[in-house]
């Protein structure tokens, strides 16, 4: 089955809080599994990418948490700021290591109150 | 360096008719995907260019067809336009293992 099933659908936190999003797939082949921010208007902009090879990777605020045996992967925002809210999608892709063909989450729209 | 352009950013058309969406990937990307995303939901891949040949192809009947172009420009094609194509129209431009950059996308209306 090629998908991706992300939750939740929506989200509020407070500033400074944590974000978290999760994922989970089914597709045993895929290898690669970016998340993306999508503001209103604009096109998804990569945020931060996982290989299965590693459980955890992190970039300033943003990490993600990579469970191969679960089939799970989530987001974390530490700190979550104002200008955290957007749309986010995990994603994932299996087809020879090409970053086309992602497969993506339905989304989850974050809030972050002042 | 410029990203990945798309023209034009919103398009409304009439069922029945064919629309061409346009795209310039990113400088020293050689690959081009297409992704239709409609409201609410998350991108949908519809095909993916490279050395101007079809390399792979999502969920999506024939109607929908595209074009790569040897300076790695790309266009989509959608015939008898349906209310459904009604949607987000995302195109993303890679090189090998290099993730994918999206373009802000053609908003197409369907009336």
């Amino acid at each position: 089955q090629q998908q991706v099933k992300q939750s939740p659908q929506s989200l509020i936190v407070q500033k400074g809080g944590i974000s978290i999003i999760n994922c989970a797939y089914e597709n045993t082949a895929f290898d690669y599994f970016p998340w993306y921010q999508q503001f209103p208007g604009k096109g998804p902009a990569l945020l931060i990418a996982i290989r299965p090879d590693v459980s955890e990777k992190k970039e300033g605020r943003f990490t993600i948490s990579f469970n191969k045996s679960a089939k799970q992967f989530s987001l974390h925002i530490m700190d979550s700021q104002p200008g955290d809210s957007a749309t986010y999608f995990c994603a994932a892709s299996g087809w020879g290591g090409s970053q086309g063909n992602l497969i993506f989450g339905k989304g989850t729209k974050l809030s972050v109150k002042p | 360096d410029a990203g990945v352009t798309q023209s034009p950013t919103h398009l409304i058309k009439t069922r029945g008719q064919q629309v061409t969406l346009r795209c310039s990937p990113k400088s020293g990307h050689d690959t081009v995907s297409w992704y239709q995303q409609a409201l609410g939901q998350g991108p949908q891949f519809i095909f993916q260019y490279y050395e101007e040949e079809e390399r792979q192809r999502g969920n999506f009947p024939d109607r929908f067809s595209g074009h790569q172009f040897p300076n790695y420009s790309s266009e989509l094609n959608v015939n008898a336009l349906l209310l459904g194509d009604s949607a987000l129209y995302l195109c993303a431009s890679s090189l090998g293992h290099e993730a994918s950059t999206f373009g802000s996308g053609t908003r197409l209306t369907v009336v």
